[in-house]
């Protein structure tokens, strides 16, 4: 299977800074990797896939990058509706793999 | 705007057996593939398993293969998760989830809870 790692696990950020979280394959994924937000008590929402696409209706604060195995997802500006979980997923094979997630939280 | 709608979750012993269903409207069903994904209590996301829209390709996690049974009716605009033999470490939040490219997820249901407990 192939595993994903996010990093950090979680952090503490104020309204306005520039946030990256960082996701790492096993092994070679190509551009497959995908970006959820999540916020607690809600269904995940897709902000990025394959990489470096923006969702449709996803603010363009929100930016992705990365190919192979090493992938990046950067919120330019953190406003207070970004506070949440944000997870990576692979979608290059089978068993799909999830990052463990990064909370991000307000400092 | 689609729409998927789960149900069927509850409390079960271990051991025992539910049928989750989730019904899709506000898009072509039979168009798209479809994954469970769960969510433990206060941990991350599993996908758990994928059915193609035809309904002829499956796949399972190996956390629930031979135990968990994917199915889909097209007439319906309904999937569906049998899930026999449930154990404690089944508790979970479960989520169907549509795939609009490459297995990323764009429209997911709420959720049902599924508590497996003596």
């Amino acid at each position: 299977d192939i595993q994903m790692t996010q990093s950090p696990s979680s952090l503490s950020a104020s309204v306005g800074d520039r946030v990256t979280i960082t996701c790492r394959a096993s092994q070679y994924i190509r551009s497959f990797l995908n970006w959820y937000q999540q916020i607690p008590g809600k269904a995940p929402k897709i902000l990025i896939y394959g990489a470096s696409n923006l969702q449709s209706g996803v603010p363009s604060r929100f930016s992705g990058s990365g190919s192979g195995t090493d992938f990046t997802l950067i919120i330019s500006s953190l406003q207070p509706e970004d506070f949440a979980t944000y997870y990576c997923q692979q979608g290059y094979g089978t068993p799909v793999t999830f990052g463990g997630g990064t909370k991000v939280e307000i400092k | 705007q689609g729409q998927l709608v789960e149900s069927g979750g509850g409390l079960v012993r271990p051991g025992g057996s539910l049928r989750l269903s989730c019904a899709a409207s506000g898009f072509s069903f039979s168009d798209y593939s479809l994954s469970w994904i769960r969510q433990a209590p206060g941990k991350g996301l599993e996908w758990i398993s994928y059915i193609n829209n035809g309904g002829n390709t499956i796949h399972y996690a190996d956390s629930v293969q031979g135990r968990f049974t994917i199915s889909r009716d097209n007439a319906k605009s309904s999937l569906y998760l049998q899930m026999n033999s449930l154990r404690v470490d089944d508790t979970a939040v479960y989520y169907c989830a549509r795939e609009f490219v490459e297995m990323a997820h764009d429209y997911w249901g709420q959720g049902t809870l599924v508590a497996v407990s003596s």
